[in-house]
């Protein structure tokens, strides 16, 4: 099995900081990485698909790169409004299979 | 706009087994090239993919939960659903249905096949206890 490690576990930052999260897979997974947004109480809300492609309807301050075993996750300037946990999805297809990583929680210093 | 709203007992005994129904309103289930999802979150912790379904009954699961798992689609009524047998506190958790969309890229050997979940319900606790 694949398995994904995501850092940090938690952030605090401040309203207009660039905000930086990784994912690691154990082993190559091309581009099938995908990050989710959640905030309390609320299903998770795809916001990149693909390591980099920006989900429509995304503001463009989210962003994500990356390829093969080491991916990141972007906000370029931080909004009290993305204050939620964040995870990176990695997925397979020989069998389809898919793996969340652990989140990380994203709190306003 | 297409919405998934899961439903079913919020509370089941241990050893018996869990069924939840998710309904898609609003487009149909057959349309278009989607999988079907479900996914669960224990209180305070991450995301578990549990399966996916097409509408043509072609079902994958989640190695670690596939031996109790059973996924089905009724396009009928618009609907798939989730059984879980013999059920543990383990399996206490949120459950969320999910939408899957479903490209491909390429063809023949360099064909490559891509998803996520793009579109989710707003999910409903299932608790396991006596």
């Amino acid at each position: 099995d694949i398995q994904m490690t995501q850092s940090p576990s938690s952030l605090s930052a401040s309203v207009g900081d660039r905000v930086t999260i990784t994912c690691q897979a154990s082993q190559d997974i091309s581009n099938y990485l995908n990050w989710y947004q959640q905030k309390p109480g609320k299903a998770p809300k795809l916001l990149i698909y693909d390591a980099s492609n920006l989900e429509t309807g995304v503001p463009s301050r989210f962003s994500g790169s990356g390829s093969g075993t080491d991916f990141t996750f972007t906000i370029s300037s931080l909004q009290p409004e993305d204050i939620a946990t964040y995870y990176c999805q990695q997925y397979d297809n020989l069998p389809p299979m898919s793996t969340f990583g652990q989140g990380t929680k994203l709190e306003i210093k | 706009q297409v919405q998934l709203q899961e439903s079913g007992p919020g509370l089941v005994k241990p050893s018996q087994t869990l069924s939840l129904t998710c309904t898609v309103s609003g487009g149909s289930i057959s349309s278009g090239s989607y999988y079907w999802s479900w996914i669960r979150q224990p209180a305070g912790k991450g995301l578990e993919w549990i399966g996916r379904i097409y509408t043509s009954g072609s079902t994958n699961y989640n190695p670690s939960l596939k031996s109790r798992v059973t996924i089905s689609v009724d396009t009928s009524k618009n609907q798939f659903s989730l059984k879980l047998s013999s059920v543990t506190a383990a399996d206490t958790a949120v459950y969320y249905c999910a939408r899957v969309s479903h490209f491909n890229y390429g063809s023949g050997s360099y064909l490559t096949s891509h998803w996520y979940f793009d579109l989710w319900g707003r999910g409903t606790l299932v608790t396991v206890s006596s």
